[in-house]
């Protein structure tokens, strides 16, 4: 079965420090893994993919298929990253979006 | 370019009734997805269509159905609406061959 597990409802940090946004998968092939965020009255937005391999605001994201993980990273929190941080899958070649149940970031001045 | 629109954005109407969501895609976008979006069940995959046919579907139940026109506007339907179809139904689009999908801002449909 296809699964995604985000572990933590809420990451509090103050800002400055470290963020890791933690997702692991389960799925026996090779998924396409990424992270959605959404802002506070804003519509969801696509954060990054795992093949694009980019750092978008900061954060970037390793996929780890031996530990099935596809952790989200951004070295210094800022205030504005304060959101909704969804993991999500697509795999069989479909266009079905498994998503986590999602990590609600808070970044503290 | 325009964004995904979904109308409308708020409603509200009772039990055993029936409803209709419409989605516009971003231009040149010829898959649509649906999602329902719950405090309980979090982000759940409805029906995904493309070229008019619908591509995958979710597991929900026949009350739920969906349909694309030629211009690749969609409508999600739900008849005889329950309490639980309370939620916030997203719609997103993508580009043929694309993964990346592209959400509109949600139509939040409450049931009483």
């Amino acid at each position: 079965a296809q699964r995604v597990t985000q572990p933590e409802k809420l990451l509090s940090v103050f800002k400055g420090a470290p963020v890791e946004l933690k997702c692991n998968y389960s799925y026996s092939g090779s998924p396409e893994l990424f992270w959605y965020v959404q802002y506070s009255r804003q519509r969801l937005q696509l954060l990054l993919r795992h093949i694009s391999r980019e750092s978008i605001k900061g954060f970037t994201a390793d996929l780890n298929k031996g530990e099935t993980s596809f952790h989200l990273k951004k070295p210094f929190a800022q205030e504005e990253d304060s959101a909704m941080y969804y993991c999500a899958l697509i795999g069989d070649s479909s266009y079905k979006l498994i998503f986590g149940s999602g990590t609600r970031l808070l970044v503290r001045p | 370019k325009a964004g995904v629109t979904q109308t409308p954005r708020y409603l509200i109407k009772t039990r055993g009734q029936q409803v209709t969501l419409s989605c516009s895609p971003i231009s040149g976008h010829r898959s649509v997805s649906w999602y329902q979006q719950t405090p309980g069940q979090g982000l759940q995959f409805l029906f995904e269509y493309f070229s008019e046919t619908q591509r995958n579907k979710g597991n929900f139940p026949g009350r739920f159905s969906g349909r694309q026109f030629s211009n690749s506007r969609s409508e999600m339907n739900v008849s005889t609406l329950e309490l639980g179809d309370s939620a916030l139904y997203l719609c997103a689009s993508s580009w043929d061959g694309s993964y990346e999908q592209y959400f509109g801002p949600g139509t939040r449909l409450t049931v009483t």
